[in-house]
């Protein structure tokens, strides 16, 4: 059974970076069948993908183009898990945050992490 | 990027009443679309794979249909416990979009 845990701060300032952490069990990153995804969620922007990353004899990246110009998706082999990076942060980027996994294109998300609220306040 | 569009976004009904919620892709995405349920609190649960594929253990009264732009989700027999938002998502290409929720409640 996949298991994604998240971690990482509930409250982030203005123009600071938000950095969020799926941890992987039952899975492993580099598994050359599947994706990691993140997505968000907000009352203004209700669910909204952010990224991706997966491995196919190199890493590749898809990020949403909203998002693109201040996010990098890491993936770490070492500790089985993946993060999220989302720089120069407003309020507008508070929201649920959730990492997922997918089987590759043409399947939907089938694992999700449990969700973090990320403020953005001073 | 294609755009996913639902309507109604809320809607009231008896129970034991016939529900739909449509959704509409401003591109073709053939079958790629799934339904999710999010109670509150809760994470999306995936009601619905590849438009009309049921998952396991979602109760029978949930059903899907359509293909390439327009998709519909209904639920036969309204229950209490069907209270949620729903969200419709194209899965066939990145970007994966969502539609904006379609609240469902009880009269």
């Amino acid at each position: 059974q996949v298991q994604l845990q998240q971690s990482g701060p509930g409250l982030v300032k203005p123009s600071q970076t938000l950095s969020l952490t799926c941890a992987i069990s039952g899975d492993s990153v580099s598994s050359n069948s599947v994706a990691w995804n993140w997505i968000r969620q907000s009352p203004s922007r209700g669910l909204e993908w952010l990224g991706r990353t997966f491995y196919r004899s190199r890493w590749y990246y898809d990020y949403a183009v909203s998002v693109k110009s201040r996010i990098t998706i890491n993936p770490d082999t070492s500790k089985n898990q993946f993060s999220l990076h989302l720089n120069s942060v407003t309020p507008e980027d508070t929201a649920f945050y959730y990492c997922t996994r997918d089987r590759g294109s043409y399947y939907p998300f089938d694992y999700w992490g449990q969700g973090t609220l990320v403020t953005v306040s001073s | 990027d294609i755009q996913m569009t639902q309507s109604p976004s809320s809607l009231s009904a008896s129970v034991g009443d016939r529900v739909t919620i449509s959704c509409r892709a401003s591109q073709g995405i053939s079958s790629h679309l799934a339904w999710w349920q999010q109670k509150p609190g809760k994470v999306p649960k995936l009601l619905i794979s590849a438009a009309s594929t049921l998952q396991s253990g979602v109760p029978s009264r949930f059903s899907g249909s359509g293909s390439g732009t327009d998709f519909t989700l209904t639920i036969s027999s309204l229950q209490p416990e069907d209270v949620a938002i729903y969200y419709c998502q194209k899965y066939d290409s990145a970007p994966w979009t969502f539609g904006q929720g379609s609240k469902v409640g009880i009269k």
